[in-house]
C-alpha cells in the first residue's frame, strides 16, 4: 500500500464547475497535509495546507481533512483553464519529511 | 529573493557511471530535501538535510547519497547508475524542515541514463 494515494486522472471538468480532488494516506500518525500544484514542465508550488479536521477555505480553494477516514480532499470552485495542472497531495508526520502522492492531472475545458 | 537553484539542469549518463547534482537553497533556509520524480511513481522522497545533518531518508538504495555544506548548499550523488534512475531530481528548501510547511522547489535536474 502506498503511503499517499491519489487517482491519477485525468480529471476533466468544464470551466466554471467544481473540481474535486481526493487523497488517502496510510499512516495514522500523519499530522500535516498539503496540496501542491504542478504545471507541466514546472516545479510544484504549495497552494493549501491543513492541519486539523474540517474545512479550510482560501479563495476558490477548499481543503477538507478527515483524520478518522485518513482522507484529504481539495475542491476548486469556479474552475478556470488556468487551473489545469497536476495536483499533488503531500503528507507529513514529523518535521523532516514530506511524502507525496503520484498526483491527479486536472484539465479544465473552456 | 533568489529562489532555489539546481545544477545541472540536464545531463546524460551511461549505466555504471556516477552523477553529482547540486542544490543551492533560498538564503537563510537550513533544510534541503531531495525528491525523485518519475511519471509512474510521482514524487518520491530521497532524504532531508538540516544544518549539515541528514535527518531522514526514504526507501532508496545506498547508491543514493547526499550531503550538505555549512552554507546549506546540498549535493546528491548516485553511483553505479541504472536505467531506472532516469528521472527528474528535485530539491526543495525550507526554513524549518521538509515536513513543517511550505517547500520551495528548484527547477530540477533531468537525468537520462542510457
Amino acid at each position: 500500500q502506498k503511503e499517499v494515494e491519489q487517482n491519477s486522472g485525468p480529471l476533466s471538468v468544464p470551466e466554471g464547475a467544481i473540481a474535486s480532488l481526493n487523497c488517502t494516506y496510510s499512516d495514522r500518525v500523519s499530522q500535516s497535509f498539503f496540496w501542491y500544484r504542478q504545471y507541466s514542465g514546472k516545479s510544484p508550488e504549495l497552494i493549501m495546507s491543513i492541519y486539523s479536521n474540517g474545512d479550510k477555505e482560501d479563495g476558490r480553494f477548499t481543503a477538507q481533512l478527515n483524520k478518522a477516514s485518513q482522507y484529504v480532499s481539495l475542491l476548486i470552485r469556479d474552475s478556470q483553464p488556468s487551473d489545469s495542472a497536476t495536483y499533488l497531495c503531500a503528507v507529513s508526520k514529523n518535521n523532516n519529511d514530506m511524502r507525496f502522492g503520484a498526483g491527479t492531472r486536472l484539465t479544465v475545458k473552456p | 529573493k533568489a529562489g532555489v537553484t539546481q545544477t545541472p539542469r540536464y545531463l546524460i549518463k551511461t549505466r555504471g557511471q556516477q552523477v553529482t547534482l547540486s542544490c543551492s537553497p533560498i538564503s537563510g533556509h537550513r533544510s534541503v530535501s531531495w525528491y525523485q520524480q518519475t511519471p509512474g511513481q510521482g514524487l518520491q522522497f530521497l532524504f532531508e538535510y538540516f544544518s549539515e545533518t541528514q535527518r531522514n531518508k526514504g526507501n532508496f538504495p545506498g547508491r543514493f547519497s547526499g550531503r550538505q555544506f555549512s552554507n546549506s548548499r546540498s549535493e546528491m550523488n548516485v553511483s553505479t547508475l541504472e536505467l531506472g534512475d532516469s528521472a527528474l531530481y528535485l530539491c526543495a528548501s525550507s526554513s524549518q524542515g521538509a515536513g513543517t510547511g511550505e517547500l520551495f522547489f528548484g527547477e530540477g535536474s533531468r537525468l537520462t541514463v542510457l
